[in-house]
């Protein structure tokens, strides 16, 4: 069974900080990978989804990478603001339909 | 689109009672998924359908839950009778194919068993 690990658990940064988040999977046969955030109280953003046979998406002040090989994910957050501040999940896919979620990494901005 | 929608969003029942949650996914969308969400379990999948037919539900927890999708802008999680430990948020999810692609999730509903 996939199992996936996300370090840190919690991060606080201030405001303009560069960051990284890093996901780990155990089972590197993998269709696609995601990353959510997700807000106190709310449903899951979907913000970066990359095939497996890419290496890397970006949208706006996020980067996405994939090392499917050492079933290796990071997700780096350039510029940092107070509107970042949410859970991130990590989300691999392996098999139809089968998507396994980390635990997150609840990120704090500070202003 | 307004995306998935949920309801209700907030639901305090007493043990016992019927719980009916509400799924509307996004217009177009052929797959729709339902998790629940707790601290200690974090997210589950509970079932998800393709074309309005239930793929899998090997993550129905047991016979008091039932789910089902009568056309394809409408879903429905049902448990009875609920029990405490059902207290949880459920979401509903939809994406555009099988092979999910991305996923939109709706707001999900809390619910609360006393």
């Amino acid at each position: 069974k996939q199992e996936v690990t996300q370090i840190p658990a919690a991060l606080s940064v201030p405001e303009g900080e560069n960051l990284v988040l890093n996901c780990s999977f155990t089972d590197s046969a993998i269709y696609n990978l995601q990353w959510f955030r997700q807000d106190p109280g709310k449903g899951l953003t979907s913000l970066l989804l990359i095939q497996s046979s890419q290496r890397e998406q970006t949208s706006g002040r996020l980067n996405a990478s994939l090392d499917k090989s050492s079933g290796r994910s990071t997700l780096y957050i350039a510029a940092s603001q107070p509107g970042d501040s949410a859970t991130y999940l990590c989300v691999p896919e392996t098999g139809a339909n089968n998507l396994f979620f980390g635990t997150g990494t609840r990120l704090t901005v500070i202003p | 689109d307004a995306g998935v929608i949920q309801s209700p969003r907030h639901e305090v029942t007493e043990m016992g009672q019927e719980v009916t949650l509400r799924c509307k996914p996004i217009s177009g969308h052929n797959s729709l998924f339902w998790y629940r969400q707790t601290m200690m379990r974090g997210l589950e999948l509970l079932i998800y359908f393709n074309n309005n037919v239930p793929i899998d539900d090997s993550g129905m927890p047991e016979d008091r839950f039932s789910a089902k999708m009568p056309n394809a802008s409408f879903s429905t999680l049902k448990i009875q009778p609920s029990e405490p430990r059902d207290s949880a948020v459920y979401f509903c999810a939809s994406s555009l194919g099988r092979r999910t692609g991305e996923l939109f999730f709706g707001e999900g509903s809390r619910l609360t068993v006393l």
